[in-house]
């Protein structure tokens, strides 16, 4: 298995709802991603997991909060989001957190805020 | 500060010709030159990745280059096809885990 997957693919949610991303790999990657991707912009980093530790948050607001359950699952739970946050959310992930990993993507997850 | 830059912006070219696309980068140290392709609202897949001492790579009709001293990488894509419509994003990945996105070319393909 040589996938990312990501769920759900479209989501719609008010400033006052509190949803979630999941992101789930099954490569034995310990280090997983999130990414943010506004209209013809390139993806922006997020967060960084390495062996299931946050090891990078590029000061991203504490509207959103990143979990990592295990291995192999990529959380990133939202709250009280702004309309300026919708976005494609990428997950991705890598065999290891040093550099010489490539990243694999996952399809992403559109996320439209009213 | 690291910076990836592409060019051209985007490009329009006919199905079957070949193009060129070009990545720019300032990123130091250097890890490793990475070159994916985006189709809209989709996740990026890699094309091909590069090292310090790897000069060219090919994976099927995508051939890179990488010039490390000057630091400047190419996409070469040979008898283009409709489905090569994407945008490519040259991705430069330094010391630190610290990855660098550059900017992307939006190819177009047209019949």
């Amino acid at each position: 298995d040589t996938e990312v997957t990501q769920t759900p693919k479209h989501l719609v949610m008010g400033m006052t709802n509190k949803k979630s991303l999941k992101c789930e790999q099954h490569m034995g990657h310990r280090a997983m991603y999130w990414y943010k991707q506004k209209a013809k912009k390139p993806p922006e980093l997020m967060f960084v997991y390495s062996y299931e530790k946050l090891s990078i948050n590029e000061s991203v607001p504490s509207r959103f909060s990143p979990e990592c359950p295990n291995s192999s699952l990529l959380n990133l739970h939202l709250h009280a989001l702004q309309p300026e946050d919708s976005a494609l959310y990428l997950c991705a992930s890598s065999q290891a957190g040093g550099s010489q990993g490539e990243q694999f993507f996952g399809p992403g997850t559109r996320l439209t805020v009213l | 500060k690291n910076q990836v830059e592409q060019s051209p912006q985007s490009l329009i070219i006919l199905e079957g010709k070949n193009c060129t696309l070009q990545c720019n980068y300032t990123v130091s140290p250097f890890s490793n030159l990475r070159w994916y392709k985006q189709d809209t609202g989709r996740g990026p897949v890699s094309l091909t990745i590069m090292t310090f001492s790897e000069n060219t790579k090919s994976n099927g009709r995508y051939t890179a280059t990488l010039d490390a001293d000057t630091k400047q990488s190419s996409l070469h894509i040979t008898a283009s096809q409709l489905s090569d419509s994407a945008s490519y994003i040259c991705v430069v990945t330094g010391g630190y885990q610290k990855v660098t996105f550059g900017t992307g070319t939006k190819l177009q393909v047209i019949p």
